[in-house]
């Protein structure tokens, strides 16, 4: 089946460095999304990709789709105490509606 | 998000106990989702629903049960709660954009489920 992955798992920072997490997928999407999940929180939408090649911006952080469609990043530049969570990639699964397959996220700790 | 409401927040139940976990939205979606967390494997997919009277497995459905009482309303039950069920709880709903496409997912505030 549908598999999505996030590398790394964990990633701790000092402030003021940057983050890159990855995501892959076993098969080509037709879009992704991104959450994240503050400690003790729930996943809040972040942004959507759905074009090859697709680059958007919000702020520091830079999210990239892969030409392939088969991979995406989040890009956090200067990471700030405020970025610590878990950020999570979902694909739709097996292309079907919005029915979302999530990875496994990669947690972000930065130290002050 | 505080559209989207789930009760009780924590709960502490034993083994073979048949728990049933809530879910509101006042978002007007029709699509809900229930959703399980554990420490290092994203987010699984229980059940989902479509509508009212609708209702789907998802990758990991046994041992649960769902109901869709009202568009607004899916309730998560644990039959015969067992140790391996001890998780976070999430519920998401969605809802048609102005294009026609059902885009992102909103959560509620999550339930955590001890089972002893």
């Amino acid at each position: 089946g549908q598999q999505v992955m996030q590398i790394p798992q964990y990633q701790h920072v000092q402030e003021g460095e940057d983050f890159t997490t990855y995501c892959n997928s076993s098969t080509t999407l037709s879009n992704i999304q991104w959450y994240k999940q503050r400690p003790g929180g729930h996943p809040v939408f972040l942004i959507q990709l759905v074009k090859s090649g697709e680059v958007k911006k919000q702020k520091r952080l830079t999210f990239q789709f892969g030409e392939a469609k088969k991979n995406s990043s989040l890009h956090i530049t200067a990471t700030q105490t405020t970025d610590v969570g878990t950020y999570f990639c979902a694909g739709p699964r097996n292309n079907a509606g919005n029915m979302l397959t999530f990875g496994g996220g990669t947690r972000l700790m930065v130290k002050p | 998000d505080a559209d989207v409401t789930q009760t009780p927040r924590n709960r502490i139940t034993k083994t073979g106990k048949r728990i049933m976990l809530e879910c509101s939205q006042t978002k007007g979606h029709d699509r809900m989702y229930w959703y399980r967390q554990d420490p290092g494997l994203g987010l699984q997919l229980i059940y989902y629903s479509f509508d009212v009277k609708d209702i789907n497995k998802g990758e990991i459905s046994d041992g649960y049960s769902v109901s869709r009482q009202a568009q607004a309303k899916f309730s998560l039950s644990l039959e015969s709660a067992i140790p391996n069920q001890t998780a976070l709880y999430f519920c998401a709903t969605s809802g048609l954009t102005g294009e026609g496409s059902y885009n992102e997912q909103f959560f509620g505030p999550g339930t955590r489920l001890t089972v002893l």
